[in-house]
């Protein structure tokens, strides 16, 4: 099947401080990408709906200024979080798109484990 | 709005059992219907899918059938492995919709022992 990547797969950070997540589809086009959250031992909740070349969609609850999204090319997204805090911390996750109408599957990244102390 | 109801776990279960968790949902129209695995300290990996009623997707040993009458999408596999023990979250998603994001059901953890 198709294969995402995330970079880094894990981060530290301190408080105040930004970071930026990577997404990657490898060897297929995304126009559209998903970043989700999932806190331990619960289900993905979606954040943001990431489309290339426009802005992205955000769930209800998600802050658009906190939470940057770019999706500057068709195999490219980025999650930042911008003056991360200790609530911040959790396990991100991107998924990509590929293919269309009946054939559409979301491929998923490994994830990102982000821990703002 | 959408949302996916699946049986909670643990599920504790020796080699060679049989595996049934249940997932129901609720959604408008005619969404598609997944069961994604995520094994310990991976990403999720997209295990079947069924984009109708009736059609039945499955995979590495496991079904599922897309049942619109009781709006379910039970998973199952006839001899569960050691090597199945993970995640397993059932989806869905709207293709009638601009964003097809997935909504999720809350994961069932499956542990199989030998």
């Amino acid at each position: 099947g198709a294969v995402v990547s995330q970079h880094p797969s894990r981060v530290i950070c301190k408080s105040g401080t930004s970071v930026k997540i990577e997404c990657r589809s490898l060897d297929f086009q995304a126009t559209t990408m998903f970043w989700y959250r999932q806190f331990p031992k619960q289900s993905l909740m979606l954040m943001a709906t990431s489309n290339e070349g426009s802005k992205a969609t955000y769930e209800q609850g998600v802050e658009k200024d906190k939470f940057l999204i770019n999706h500057a090319s068709l195999t490219l997204s980025t999650l930042t979080v911008t003056s991360a805090h200790p609530e911040d911390s959790s396990f991100y996750i991107c998924s990509a798109r590929q293919g269309t109408g009946g054939w559409e599957t979301q491929y998923f990244g490994p994830g990102t484990r982000l821990l703002v102390l | 709005g959408n949302s996916v109801t699946q049986m909670e776990g643990p599920v504790t279960l020796s080699e060679e059992a049989f595996l049934t968790i249940n997932c129901t949902y609720t959604a408008t129209g005619y969404p598609s219907l997944f069961w994604y695995v995520q094994y310990p300290g991976e990403g999720l990996q997209l295990l079947l899918k069924a984009t109708k009623a009736d059609d039945k997707g499955s995979n590495k040993g496991f079904e599922a059938t897309y049942r619109k009458e009781t709006t379910s999408f039970h998973l199952e596999k006839g001899s569960v492995q050691v090597s199945d023990s993970a995640v397993y979250f059932c989806a869905l998603s709207h293709m009638d919709t601009g964003r097809r994001a997935l909504t999720f059901g809350s994961g069932t953890r499956l542990q199989v022992q030998p």
